[in-house]
């Protein structure tokens, strides 16, 4: 069966410090790959998103950047962090292919810059 | 752009009685897929229904339900004999066939009375 690995859970970063958030799909192949963030219990916004090794697109442009290194491996990171990039931060993979397909959620990085 | 709209921020309900949770989408795709995810307080994302807007037939799971109006765009979701663990909040989603991006409704906060 497919799991999605998401960490840290929790996470507290001085304004400037670097960021380095880490998701990790087993059980598939090929998946696509997906940040969002969640400010204040409401709303998911798409981040970034991948369909393949090196592949990234950017939904919003910011602070942070997305890296692929792997089939199954999806970064979020940061150089110096903001106030503002403070939030909950969920990582989602998906099948490329197949008529119903929802995503299937990491358990989130809660992440508090200070 | 595709946009979900979920206009009620706040529901409550008795233990063992039934709410309906309302969402509108806007879309120009004739075929798509429409989803309901339930984030409970651990705030893992767990997909709770989901229907293919080719399919008239509206999706059941156990105590959830759909009525799904294609020609309104509206995908409400029913939940029957409502129970303290249903508490939480949950977000419509939406996805085109041709496509692998969820577009998120900003949520509606369910509490369960007992």
């Amino acid at each position: 069966s497919q799991t999605i690995h998401q960490w840290p859970a929790t996470l507290v970063q001085p304004v400037g410090s670097p960021l380095s958030l880490e998701c990790t799909v087993e059980g598939t192949s090929n998946p696509n790959l997906y940040w969002y963030r969640q400010a204040a219990g409401r709303g998911l916004q798409l981040l970034f998103y991948s369909v393949g090794i090196g592949q990234i697109s950017s939904e919003v442009p910011q602070n942070l950047s997305a890296s692929r290194p792997q089939d199954r491996q999806f970064i979020l990171s940061s150089k110096k962090l903001l106030l503002s990039d403070s939030g909950f931060y969920l990582c989602a993979w998906s099948l490329r292919t197949g008529r119903v397909n929802g995503y299937t959620f990491g358990s989130g990085t809660r992440l508090t810059v200070v | 752009a595709q946009t979900v709209t979920q206009s009620q921020p706040e529901m409550s309900v008795q233990e063992a009685e039934t709410v309906t949770l309302s969402c509108t989408y806007d879309t120009s795709e004739s075929d798509y897929y429409l989803f309901w995810y339930k984030q409970p307080p651990s705030r893992q994302m767990i997909l709770v229904i989901r229907q293919e807007a080719y399919k008239q037939q509206n999706a059941t799971e156990n105590r959830f339900s759909v009525n799904f109006q294609k020609a309104a765009k509206s995908f409400s979701l029913k939940i029957s004999d409502s129970q303290l663990g249903d508490a939480a909040m949950y977000f419509c989603a939406y996805r085109r066939v041709s496509g692998s991006r969820l577009t998120f409704g900003e949520g509606t906060q369910l509490t369960v009375n007992p």
